[in-house]
């Protein structure tokens, strides 16, 4: 079963450096999905694309990150700079256009910012 | 977004059935419930979801009571593979998934 790919597994980053993660989604899923999510929370939604354009960017703290898209197919996440209060777990999901389409979540990216 | 109210844990034995609970009081028309689940140390990986009328996958059942507001989801045999943090999430036109504190279940054996 095709997965969505996402790198590095692990990011270990110094407060106030730049930080970037990519994320491949399952071929064919026009809608891209970045979530945070805290140790014992449940994920939260910081950006979502349709293709290449932003559809909901409301939670994503627009001063020091940023998401693109550019081909419409994979995506990177930018932090900068890095806060302490950065360290989480970055998911990518993808998903089929339309209302109820699954959302197929990647394994994400552990950051840990020192 | 319509919110959802969950039990913080729950604890099953192994080869036995579990129902997950779900209140969604303020459930609109046209939001979808759906669930999730968490398994250490991966993303989120999508379970069922359904609108008014009870509904059966490979993974589990989802029951949806006749006024909406509440639903369950049924695990038919619990294995300590199910052990995991399950989201009841209400979904609207919109497509956004929006994910509370979920329910962590643990089976044992």
């Amino acid at each position: 079963e095709a997965e969505v790919a996402q790198s590095p597994r692990y990011k270990i980053t110094e407060k106030s450096q730049a930080v970037a993660f990519w994320c491949d989604p399952i071929s064919g899923h026009a809608t891209l999905y970045w979530y945070r999510q805290i140790l014992g929370q449940g994920p939260e939604l910081l950006v979502q694309f349709q293709d290449e354009s932003v559809v909901d960017d409301s939670q994503l703290p627009k001063d020091r990150f940023s998401a693109e898209r550019l081909k419409g197919v994979d995506s990177t996440l930018k932090i900068q700079p890095a806060e302490l209060g950065d360290s989480a777990m970055y998911l990518c999901a993808s998903s089929l256009s339309g209302a109820n389409s699954p959302l197929h979540f990647g394994n994400g990216t552990r950051l840990t910012v020192t | 977004d319509a919110k959802t109210t969950q039990p913080n844990s729950m604890e099953s034995n192994e080869e036995e059935p579990v129902h997950l609970p779900c209140n969604h009081s303020t459930i609109s028309g046209t939001d979808y419930i759906h669930w999730y689940r968490q398994l250490p140390s991966q993303g989120p990986e999508y379970v069922i979801h359904g609108l008014t009328s009870n509904v059966n996958n490979r993974m589990a059942s989802l029951a949806i009571a006749e006024d909406r507001k509440s639903s369950t989801l049924i695990l038919h045999r619990a294995t300590l593979r199910d052990a995991a943090v399950y989201y009841c999430i209400l979904r609207d036109r919109g497509n956004k998934l929006v994910f509370g504190a979920g329910t962590i279940l643990r089976v044992k054996s």
